[in-house]
């Protein structure tokens, strides 16, 4: 079956600090994974995608097939990265299978 | 360009109405996908079409759930006999294709629109 779990729910950081976001999934095959954020008041938008290789505002998420992880990175927290961030797997027809969730907080 | 946007924002009816809630994607997108997102949870996949027809229903939760999408665009889901557990925000998702075998590509990236929240009372 196919799973994504985020092990915390709350993730508390100061200013220029690393942070660093959990993400483990199980699925059969192949899979395509993401990260989506939510910041306050505003939609849910994707973050990052794991095929694209890419950083975004000073994230990167590498996905390890071995550990199944997809854990999301930034060696610098800002203030502006306090957000709702979700995990998500792609499955058949690109449908999102979503964690529940990393409310992160950075402090000044 | 406009985004994903959903009518109405907020929605509040009693144990036992009927529903609908509306979605319009983004011009072009043939893919639109309906979630359901219950307080502290993160979204959960409803149903979604590739042009008039659902390609998969496999999340709704029971008969009393439906989505239509009659003419490739705008698409209603309807919900009868509301109860207190249907309660939740309900978010729409559109992309320009979902073929997620088509990868490396922006095509597939599915943008949100700003949820309804729907308050059985």
């Amino acid at each position: 079956a196919q799973r994504v779990t985020q092990p915390e729910k709350l993730l508390s950081v100061f200013k220029g600090a690393p942070v660093e976001l959990k993400c483990n999934y199980s699925y059969s095959g192949s899979p395509e994974l993401f990260w989506y954020v939510q910041y306050s008041r505003q939609r849910l938008q994707l973050l990052l995608r794991h095929i694209s290789r890419e950083s975004i505002k000073g994230f990167t998420a590498d996905l390890n097939k071995g550990e199944t992880s997809f854990h999301l990175k930034k060696p610098f927290a800002q203030e502006e990265d306090s957000a709702m961030y979700y995990c998500a797997l792609s499955g058949r027809g690109g449908k999102l299978q979503f964690g529940a969730g990393t409310q992160v907080v950075v402090t000044p | 360009g406009a985004g994903v946007s959903q009518t109405p924002s907020n929605k509040v009816t009693e144990k036992g109405k009927y529903v609908e809630l509306r979605c319009d994607p983004i011009s072009g997108h043939t893919a639109l996908y309906w979630y359901r997102q219950s307080l502290g949870q993160g979204p959960e996949f409803l149903i979604y079409f590739q042009g008039t027809g659902a390609a998969d229903d496999s999340g709704l939760p029971n008969d009393r759930f439906f989505a239509v999408r009659p003419e490739g665009s705008v698409s209603t889901l309807k919900i009868q006999r509301t109860e207190r557990g249907d309660s939740a925000v309900y978010l729409c998702a559109s992309s320009l294709i979902s073929d997620r075998r088509i990868t490396g590509t922006q095509g597939n990236e599915q943008f949100f629109g700003p949820g309804t929240r729907l308050t059985v009372l």
